[in-house]
């Protein structure tokens, strides 16, 4: 079945540091990648996502590219802030070859990013 | 702004008894599906409804069971609770486009259920 693999938790970056969190996928289909973030107590607000194989996603800073070839979707940020501290995570979601698609959104475990000023 | 409502924010019951939670998904968008997170986890996809009809289910037992009404808003019942079903209960609204695997799913801020 499908699933999605996070790299292990949690992270703490000082502010303006690199960020990388890794996500690989295993799927049968031709899914669609998406990085979710979760504030403390809030629901998931989507990140960015990617569609097709060399896609590039990016929002707020942060990127992410569909790897195709590495079966990949690793979250990077160039220079984190404070206000980036939540939980973020990786999903897919793909339409099945006989067209009887839904968008059953398939989630990695999350990973904590904690930044300090 | 997602524009996802869900009630109530929190409950609490008792093992064996039932529960109905509810959402309200975007303007515009006729799928919603439901989720549920335990503590430390990722979301795990209970239904997803659109237009009315449940169109695709995941490993959850018959005891949850859902609604959509004309209005595409939603239900999810969960009978005989049990401890395990301890957890946040998201529900994410999307615009059902011709292929749902792209679109963009919103999420409610969640029903946080506590079994005792």
């Amino acid at each position: 079945g499908d699933s999605v693999t996070q790299m292990e938790g949690p992270v703490t970056l000082s502010e303006e540091a690199f960020l990388t969190i890794n996500c690989t996928y295993t799927a049968t289909g031709y899914p669609s990648l998406f990085w979710y973030v979760q504030y403390p107590g809030e629901g998931l607000q989507l990140l960015l996502k990617a569609t097709k194989a060399d896609d590039k996603g990016s929002n707020k800073g942060f990127e992410a590219t569909y790897r195709k070839e590495t079966t990949s979707f690793h979250l990077e940020k160039g220079s984190v802030q404070v206000s980036d501290s939540a939980v973020y995570f990786c999903a897919l979601s793909y339409s099945n070859a006989g067209g009887t698609s839904y968008g059953k959104l398939t989630f990695g475990q999350g990973t904590i990013l904690t930044v300090h000023p | 702004e997602t524009g996802v409502t869900q009630s109530p924010t929190h409950l609490i019951k008792t093992r064996g008894q039932q529960v109905t939670l509810r959402c309200s998904s975007q303007s515009g968008h006729n799928t919603v599906s439901w989720y549920q997170q335990a503590l430390g986890q990722g979301p795990q996809f209970i239904f997803q409804y659109y237009r009315e009809e449940e169109n695709g289910r995941g490993n959850f037992p018959p005891r949850f069971s859902g609604l959509q009404f004309p209005n595409y808003s939603s239900e999810l019942n969960v009978n005989a609770l049990e401890l395990d079903d301890s957890a946040l209960y998201l529900c994410a609204s999307s615009p059902g486009t011709s292929d749902v695997s792209t679109d963009t799913q919103y999420f409610g801020p969640g029903t946080r259920l506590t079994v005792l």
